[in-house]
C-alpha cells in the first residue's frame, strides 16, 4: 500500500498561473481533504469530500477549486495562482465513523508563487 | 472561538531526558483530542487520539493525558531518541461537527540533541 499520494512534490508558479495539485489513497476511504500548512500556522482546511461526488468548502477555500474524481482522487486546482498561496499543501484521507475518524497524510506539495 | 493553543513553541532536550508538551483548548462541545508526529518534510502522522472519557493513552513511548474539566492535554515522551525531533501537533474536534471541522494547534517544535 502506498497509502497517500501526492504530485507534484515541489513546484514554483508565476502569479496568475494555473496548476493541479494530484492526491491519490489507496486506502478505500471514503473521505478526502486538503489543507495548507503556512509558517507559524496549524493547518487550515481548504475542501473536503465526505464521499464520492460531493465537496465541502473548508475554512480558507477562496482561490481554490476540487474535484473528487473517483474515489481514489481528489485534486486541487488553483485557477489564478497568487503568493499569498505560497505554501505547503497537504491531502488526507480518513476512516472511521461519526467523529472518531482516523486521518492519513500525503507527503505535501511545497508551492512557492512568485 | 474555537481553539488550541500548544505550549511551548519550541523545546530542545538531550537525547534520554524525557519532556511534556502542553494543550490548551477551548472547543465546545469536545468530542476527541488528537496528538499528531509531523517530522520535517513529511505529513503529520497520528499518534493517539482520546475521547472525553479517556484519561490516559499511551503509544510506545508516548503517553497522552487529557483532562477533559480543565480543558487541558499534555504529550509526555520518555526517554527521547534522536528520531523523535519533530513537530507534534494537538487538534481537537467537537461532537457533531462536520468532518472537516478539526482545530489544529501550531504545534511544538522538539529537539533531541546527541
Amino acid at each position: 500500500n502506498a497509502g497517500v499520494t501526492q504530485t507534484p512534490k515541489f513546484q514554483v508558479l508565476k502569479t496568475g498561473q494555473s496548476m493541479t495539485l494530484q492526491c491519490a489513497q489507496d486506502m478505500n476511504h471514503n473521505s478526502m481533504y486538503w489543507y495548507r500548512q503556512d509558517p507559524g500556522m496549524g493547518l487550515r482546511l481548504i475542501y473536503y469530500s465526505a464521499s464520492e461526488g460531493t465537496t465541502d468548502k473548508g475554512e480558507v477555500p477562496n482561490g481554490y477549486n476540487v474535484s473528487r474524481l473517483n474515489k481514489r482522487e481528489f485534486s486541487l486546482r488553483l485557477e489564478s495562482a497568487a503568493p499569498s498561496q505560497t505554501s505547503v499543501y497537504f491531502c488526507a484521507s480518513s476512516v472511521g465513523r461519526g467523529d472518531l475518524y482516523e486521518q492519513y497524510f500525503g507527503p505535501g506539495t511545497r508551492l512557492t508563487v512568485t | 472561538k474555537n481553539q488550541v493553543e500548544q505550549s511551548p513553541q519550541s523545546l530542545i532536550i538531550l537525547e534520554g531526558k524525557n519532556c511534556t508538551l502542553q494543550c490548551n483548548y477551548t472547543v465546545s462541545p469536545f468530542s476527541n483530542l488528537r496528538w499528531y508526529k509531523q517530522d520535517t518534510g513529511r505529513g503529520p502522522v497520528s499518534l493517539t487520539i482520546m475521547t472525553f472519557s479517556e484519561n490516559t493513552k499511551s503509544n510506545g513511548r508516548y503517553t497522552a493525558t487529557l483532562d477533559a474539566d480543565t480543558k487541558q492535554s499534555s504529550l509526555h515522551i520518555t526517554a527521547s531518541q534522536l528520531s523523535d525531533s519533530a513537530s507534534y501537533i494537538c487538534v481537537v474536534s467537537a461532537i457533531g461537527g462536520s468532518q472537516g471541522n478539526l482545530i489544529f494547534g501550531k504545534g511544538t517544535k522538539l529537539s533531541v540533541k546527541p
